[in-house]
């Protein structure tokens, strides 16, 4: 298994402002995926992270807003941009599995919110 | 796109009553994963069902996965307070997961 340490836990942010949320992995991994979890809500997958190229977002999402970093195989870094209280939402990395993907794991989450 | 859908979204239930939860998945896929939240958690994994038939039981929860339907259950057996919490499935698509809506279960003493 891995274990995954993410932070910050919470956080509260005036609009307008930026967050930078960090992902630390107890082991290496090809591939971290950021997700994000609006209140009451399920989870949606924001981008997946490989290290070493860009980030690959899902529809809905862009690299100008959520700006993603992964320059080693155990770390990634995703950023809240221009921050509005719709971003309220929980934020949360995750890993695959080794091997063929058999688990997912999946850090404490950040919640964010914006005011 | 594929699509995930659970129901029910909303699940009350008695202590020691039984309940099924399911989950319809609308592509193919071979690999599915039940995750448990509890109020302002993180996710637990629960199960990861990986064929077509696989069943996996741990206590009071029992999971199986009918590749050929695209559906996958999660049994509740003589439920307890414990297992409060929202319960999410999960569809492995290649190197990403595509999650249900979630079910929220509040068992009642």
């Amino acid at each position: 298994s891995a274990v995954i340490s993410q932070k910050p836990s919470r956080d509260i942010c005036q609009r307008g402002t930026s967050l930078t949320i960090q992902c630390q992995v107890d082991s290496q991994v090809t591939m971290m995926f950021w997700y994000r979890q609006q209140p009451g809500q399920s989870l949606t997958l924001i981008a997946t992270a490989n290290q070493g190229s860009e980030a690959t977002y899902e529809s809905g999402f862009v690299i100008d807003k959520f700006p993603i970093s992964r320059p080693n195989l155990t770390f990634s870094t995703l950023t809240v941009s221009n921050m509005s209280p719709e971003d309220s939402s929980i934020y949360l990395c995750s890993v695959e599995g080794g091997g063929p993907r058999t688990e997912a794991f999946f850090g404490q989450g950040t919640r964010l919110t914006v005011v | 796109e594929l699509k995930v859908e659970q129901n029910p979204l909303f699940l009350s239930m008695q202590e020691g009553k039984n309940y099924t939860i399911y989950c319809n998945y609308s592509t193919t896929s071979d690999r599915l994963y039940w995750y448990r939240q509890d109020p302002g958690k993180s996710l637990e994994s629960l199960f990861v069902l990986l064929s077509n038939g696989a069943v996996k039981q741990e206590g009071r929860l029992m999971a199986s996965l009918d590749t050929k339907a695209r559906l996958s259950t999660l049994h509740i057996t003589a439920a307890v307070h414990d297992l409060s919490a929202t319960y999410f499935c999960a569809v492995d698509q290649g190197n990403m997961l595509t999650f249900g809506g979630g079910t929220r279960l509040m068992v009642k003493p």
